[in-house]
C-alpha cells in the first residue's frame, strides 16, 4: 500500500523568502501524485499535479514541484513566498484500489494524504 | 454547478447517538470518497465508492457505513458516536477515468463533536 511522508511539520517564512516542502512516497510503480493546499477556514484546493511527462509541474499562484522518481520525491516549490500562502499543505500520492460489486471488477483510486505541514508566512 | 455540496456545517452530538452526514455532487462523478482530518494526521480514507452500488472501506472504517444508491449522493452514518469521532469530515468527487486518477474536489467539511 502506498504511505506518503511530509518531512516539515511547521514552516515559518517571511515574505519574499523561498519555500520547499518536502515530501516522499513509497509505491515505487506508475504514481499520480497532488499537492493540495487548504487555507484558513477553507476547505482543500488542488494546487498542482503530476500524471506523466515532464517532471517539473508547475500550479496555480507561482508553486511548482518536481517529480524525482529515483528518490521517490515530490517536492514542492515556490521562490518567493507572499503572506496570503499562510496556509496548509497536503502531499497526496494516489493509491490504486480495486473494488469489486455486481459481478464485474471496478478499478477506483484513493489518495493517501501525508500528515500536512503548516506554513506561516509574516509581513 | 454547486461541485461537492456537504451538510451539516457543524454538528454536536452525545456519546452513542446516531447521525447522517450527508454529501452530493452535480458533476456527474463515478468516484466519491470520506475522509477525516484530525489535527497532525492530515486526512484519513474512511470509504470510498467507485460507483452507484458499490462501496469498499479505506483505512479508518470503525464505527462508520456508507451506501451508493444513486451516482450522485454518498452519505456517511455513524451508528453510535463516540468522543474519538470528533473530526472534520471531509467528501471528494472525481471522475474516474480509465488508467488515470482524476483530480477529487473537496466538499466544504463538517466539523463534528462528540461529546
Amino acid at each position: 500500500a502506498q504511505s506518503v511522508s511530509q518531512h516539515n511539520h511547521h514552516v515559518i517564512l517571511s515574505e519574499a523568502a523561498s519555500l520547499e516542502l518536502g515530501c516522499n512516497y513509497s509505491y515505487g510503480g506508475t504514481v499520480n501524485l497532488f499537492w493540495y493546499v487548504q487555507y484558513p477556514g477553507q476547505h482543500l484546493q488542488l494546487l498542482l499535479k503530476y500524471f506523466s511527462g515532464d517532471p517539473l509541474v508547475k500550479g496555480i499562484k507561482g508553486f511548482e514541484a518536481e517529480f524525482i522518481k529515483s528518490k521517490f520525491s515530490f517536492n514542492l516549490r515556490k521562490p518567493s513566498v507572499q503572506w496570503s500562502d499562510t496556509a496548509e499543505y497536503f502531499c497526496a500520492p494516489h493509491d490504486y484500489k480495486l473494488s469489486f460489486g455486481a459481478g464485474y471488477n471496478q478499478a477506483g483510486t484513493a489518495l493517501i494524504f501525508g500528515k500536512g505541514t503548516t506554513l506561516s508566512v509574516s509581513s | 454547478n454547486a461541485g461537492v455540496t456537504q451538510t451539516p456545517k457543524f454538528q454536536v452530538l452525545k456519546t452513542g447517538q446516531s447521525m447522517t452526514l450527508q454529501c452530493a455532487q452535480d458533476m456527474n462523478h463515478e468516484y466519491m470518497s470520506w475522509y477525516r482530518q484530525d489535527p497532525g494526521m492530515g486526512l484519513r480514507l474512511i470509504h470510498y465508492s467507485v460507483g452507484a452500488g458499490i462501496t469498499d472501506q479505506g483505512e479508518v472504517p470503525n464505527g462508520y457505513n456508507v451506501s451508493r444508491s444513486t451516482t450522485e449522493d454518498f452519505p456517511l452514518r455513524l451508528l453510535s458516536a463516540a468522543p474519538s469521532q470528533t473530526s472534520v469530515y471531509f467528501c471528494a468527487s472525481s471522475q474516474r477515468t480509465s488508467g488515470t486518477t482524476d483530480t477529487q474536489y473537496f466538499g466544504p467539511g463538517t466539523r463534528l463533536t462528540v461529546l
